[in-house]
């Protein structure tokens, strides 16, 4: 078991640019989350998949973001024509079932500075 | 709608003393309660859990909390704090369909010797 793993570490682009994140959650969990943390705040929850399944969204995620989670395995964030309000820290986190008192396992999660 | 509450975003004490994180939440359902603790530069690691099996909660690195309805608490203890202790700790609560953990805004604990 190696844990939550996510691409890249840290990412800095300039405004307008697009960008995309990669998450590999522990394997054969079958739930995959992603939150956003920004600066002096708790992580705030933008979508889950259940296998390849994208099953709840947050009013958060606007347009400019989409996720995806082919085959069930690894997933990707993408932000299209980032804005300077899209710099925070984005989390993945992944359980096995996803019942309600189970854990979630974060990943270090990715560092997006926008320019 | 679940909420969480964390009084105090930043408590400092000494090495060696009580630790006491404050979290209040609100639900309108049997709550499912966490302890998360995010040192820098790193995701969130969980520390206890409350899933109903028993009001005291044990978790790692010597942690604990208790959980009182009647005060909507979940206080994360410690009894005796050490220099590696020094993180910010979020307190969160599942979301009523069991798909979200809801977070408060976090406290920062920092540890002096």
């Amino acid at each position: 078991d190696t844990g939550v793993s996510q691409n890249p570490r840290h990412k800095i682009t300039k405004r307008g640019q697009n960008v995309t994140f990669r998450c590999d959650p522990i394997s054969e969990h079958n739930r995959l989350y992603w939150y956003r943390q920004t600066l002096g705040q708790g992580p705030e929850f933008l979508t889950y998949f259940q296998n390849e399944a994208q099953l709840e969204k947050s009013r958060l995620l606007s347009d400019r973001f989409s996720a995806e989670r082919p085959k069930g395995s690894f997933s990707t964030l993408e932000i299209q024509r980032t804005e300077q309000g899209d710099s925070a820290m984005y989390l993945c986190a992944s359980s096995v079932r996803g019942t309600e008192q189970e854990t979630q396992y974060f990943g270090p999660g990715t560092r997006l500075l926008v320019l | 709608a679940q909420s969480v509450t964390q009084l105090g975003s930043h408590v400092s004490v000494s090495e060696g003393a009580l630790v006491l994180l404050r979290c209040n939440y609100s639900s309108s359902v049997p709550p499912y309660l966490f302890w998360y603790v995010q040192y820098p530069n790193q995701g969130l690691q969980l520390l206890l859990k409350y899933t109903s099996a028993a009001t005291l909660v044990k978790g790692i690195n010597g942690f604990e909390a208790e959980f009182k309805k009647s005060e909507t608490s979940f206080h994360l203890t410690k009894p005796s704090a050490h220099m590696s202790d020094a993180a910010e700790y979020f307190c969160a609560v599942m979301n009523q369909a069991g798909t979200a953990l809801i977070f408060g805004k976090g406290t920062t604990l920092s540890v002096s010797s």
